[in-house]
This record gives C-alpha cells, sequence and structure tokens, in this order.
C-alpha cells in the first residue's frame, strides 16, 4: 500500500523567510504523481504545485517550488519570500498513474510570524 | 468560473438520524470525489463517480453510507443511521477525466454527531 509522510507536525517562519516542508513516500509504483495542497484555516483546500514522477526537472510555481528526489522517495515544498497568507496546513498527497485516489499526508501547519 | 461547491457547510445531528450532502463540481469536470477529513488527520478517500458510474468505493465507506450521482452533475452522500464517529469533515472534488486529472477541492461540509 502507497503511504505518505509528513514528519514535521508544525513548521514555522518569519515573513520574507524561507521554509522547508518534508514528505516521503512509499511505493512501487515507477509512474505516480505528487502534490502539495494548502488548506487554510475554516477554507477549502487548493493545489499549490504538482510534479509527475517522469519529469525531472522539479516544479516550480512562483514563491512555491518543490525538490522532487525519485531515488530517495522525497517531495518537500520550498517556500520562498513567506507571506502572513501562507499561514496554513499544508498536505502532501500521492496518486498512481492508474489510480483516481488521493493519498494524503498527516499535514504540517505552518505558522507565519512577523 | 465556479468551483466546487458543497451544501450544508455544517450539520449537527442525533444519534441516529440520516443526513445527506450534495456536491456541485466544476461544470466540465466529468469525474467527482468522495473524501472524509477527521480533525489533525489528512482527508481519506471514501469513493469516486466518473459521469454516473461509481467506479470505486473505499472500505471505509461502510454499508450506511450510499453516494450518487444521478446525472452525472452534481452528487450527493447520505449517512444513514449515524454514529459518533461519523463526525467529520466531508470534502467533495471534481476532476477533468485524463493523465493528470487534477482535484479541486470544495469547501466541505463539517458534520457534528450528537
Amino acid at each position: 500500500a502507497q503511504t505518505v509522510t509528513q514528519s514535521q507536525p508544525e513548521m514555522s517562519v518569519q515573513e520574507a523567510e524561507t521554509v522547508t516542508l518534508s514528505c516521503t513516500y512509499d511505493t512501487s509504483e515507477s509512474d505516480y504523481y505528487l502534490f502539495w495542497y494548502k488548506q487554510p484555516p475554516s477554507r477549502q483546500m487548493i493545489l499549490v504545485i504538482r510534479q509527475e514522477a517522469y519529469k525531472q526537472q522539479n516544479a516550480t510555481e512562483n514563491r512555491f517550488s518543490v525538490n522532487f528526489q525519485k531515488a530517495a522517495k522525497s517531495f518537500s515544498l520550498k517556500i520562498s519570500d513567506s507571506q502572513l497568507g501562507d499561514a496554513a496546513m499544508y498536505f502532501c498527497a500521492y496518486r498512481t498513474g492508474t489510480a483516481s485516489k488521493l493519498t494524503f499526508g498527516t499535514g504540517t501547519r505552518l505558522q507565519v510570524t512577523l | 468560473d465556479t468551483g466546487v461547491s458543497q451544501d450544508p457547510r455544517h450539520k449537527i445531528t442525533k444519534r441516529g438520524q440520516n443526513v445527506t450532502f450534495r456536491c456541485d463540481p466544476i461544470s466540465e469536470h466529468n469525474r467527482l470525489y468522495w473524501y472524509r477529513q477527521t480533525l489533525g488527520q489528512g482527508p481519506e478517500f471514501l469513493t469516486y463517480f466518473q459521469n454516473e458510474a461509481q467506479l470505486e468505493k473505499s472500505r471505509l465507506l461502510s454499508d450506511r453510507f450510499s453516494a450518487e450521482r444521478p446525472k452525472g452533475s452534481f452528487s450527493t452522500l447520505e449517512i444513514q443511521r449515524t454514529e459518533q464517529g461519523d463526525s467529520a469533515m466531508y470534502l467533495c472534488a471534481s476532476s477533468l477525466w485524463g493523465p493528470i486529472r487534477t482535484q479541486y477541492f470544495g469547501p466541505g461540509t463539517r458534520l457534528l454527531v450528537l
């Protein structure tokens, strides 16, 4: 069974600084997709960034980038120039190429301080 | 472009009562998913539809749970004879069909069973 592990229950970062959230996953598949979702307090979950396993290049979306280490089965999220609005729960999620369901980690709560 | 909507946003019920939740996906999305999220956990997959066909159900979806998507548009999730353990956030997501099929989430329905 595929599992997704987020080992950091909580993280804190100062505004304008950089923070990295960790995620590891376990799979025997070669075709899969990885996602980071953000869930602000009492608000809906939104997609932050997506990585296709067949792509060697790390995905980037503005201030958000990933470090995808396929051999190590690691998928970390780097947030640069952190803003107060980045405060949220961040979930790492995995899906195989053929499946439809997402498997989520337990989340990392990110606090952004002044 | 309207996102995924869910109704109601909050529901309080007494143990043993039946409840029904509704999800309206993004209009052109033919796939619709239900997840359950308990406090401090990531969402867990319940079931998904492609058009009106229910293609996969999780073991979490006990006999008391039933989901429908009668015309391939909106979906309903019914829980019969609710139990306190059913208290959770019920999330709906939708996607296009395709290799990437990124899922977009609604705001969720928070259920409290007393």
